[in-house]
């Protein structure tokens, strides 16, 4: 069964700091895709990461992908505090298909 | 171009009723998923349709079903709603379903169980 987990769960930090949020997923899949959710809102793509050593950048935030050790980070740097938000990966598998799996989500909050 | 709609925003129901709720994808694209979102569960996805035909399914009870329009737009129904039910409802367009695509999610629905 395909699992993915994100850690950590919870994250606060000051503007200005630089962090990392880490997703792991459990099975051979080579497509990997970051969310953003505000409170109250629907989802917002940020990433669609297709192949190993993927890497994209927008603005502060920076995603990377590592097939081989089933891993996704989402990279912060210099935090603000319109980057508050819950951020979700997600994964895939098998051609044309929708029935992604979600991590936990990642909430987010910067303090000023 | 107008984003993904969805109706209705908010539902307040009893158990034991039905539902049916609404997605009207970006015009041009053709598959449209469903996922249910709750604190406890987190993001799960419900079904994917793509020309009128379900191409993908999740784990979820016979209850849910949905359907696909020739204009794209889909419907899914909840029979006999549990309080376990009430959650956010969201669904998502692109333009082929392929994996490669960017998903637009619509603002959900907002479904209540009493």
């Amino acid at each position: 069964e395909l699992k993915v987990e994100q850690n950590p769960l919870f994250l606060s930090m000051q503007e200005g700091k630089n962090y990392t949020i880490y997703c792991n997923y459990s099975t051979t899949s080579d497509r990997l895709y970051w969310y953003r959710q505000d409170p109250g809102k629907s989802l917002e793509s940020l990433f669609v990461l297709l192949s190993n050593g993927a890497v994209k950048q927008e603005g502060r935030l920076m995603a990377s992908l590592d097939t081989k050790a089933r891993l996704s980070t989402l990279h912060i740097t210099a935090a603000v505090h319109d980057l508050s938000a819950t951020y979700f990966c997600a994964t895939s598998r098998g051609p044309g298909t929708y029935k992604y799996i979600f991590g936990t989500g990642t909430r987010l909050k910067v303090l000023a | 171009k107008a984003g993904v709609t969805q109706t209705p925003r908010y539902l307040i129901k009893t158990r034991g009723q039905q539902v049916t709720l609404s997605c009207s994808p970006i015009s041009g694209h053709r598959s449209v998923s469903w996922y249910q979102q709750t604190p406890g569960q987190g993001l799960q996805f419900l079904f994917e349709y793509f020309s009128e035909t379900q191409r993908n399914k999740g784990n979820f009870p016979g209850r849910f079903s949905g359907r696909q329009f020739s204009n794209s737009r889909s419907e899914m129904n909840v029979s006999t709603l549990e309080l376990g039910d009430s959650a956010l409802y969201l669904c998502a367009s692109s333009f082929l379903g392929g994996y490669q695509e960017t998903q637009y999610f619509g603002p959900g629905t907002r479904l209540l169980v009493l």
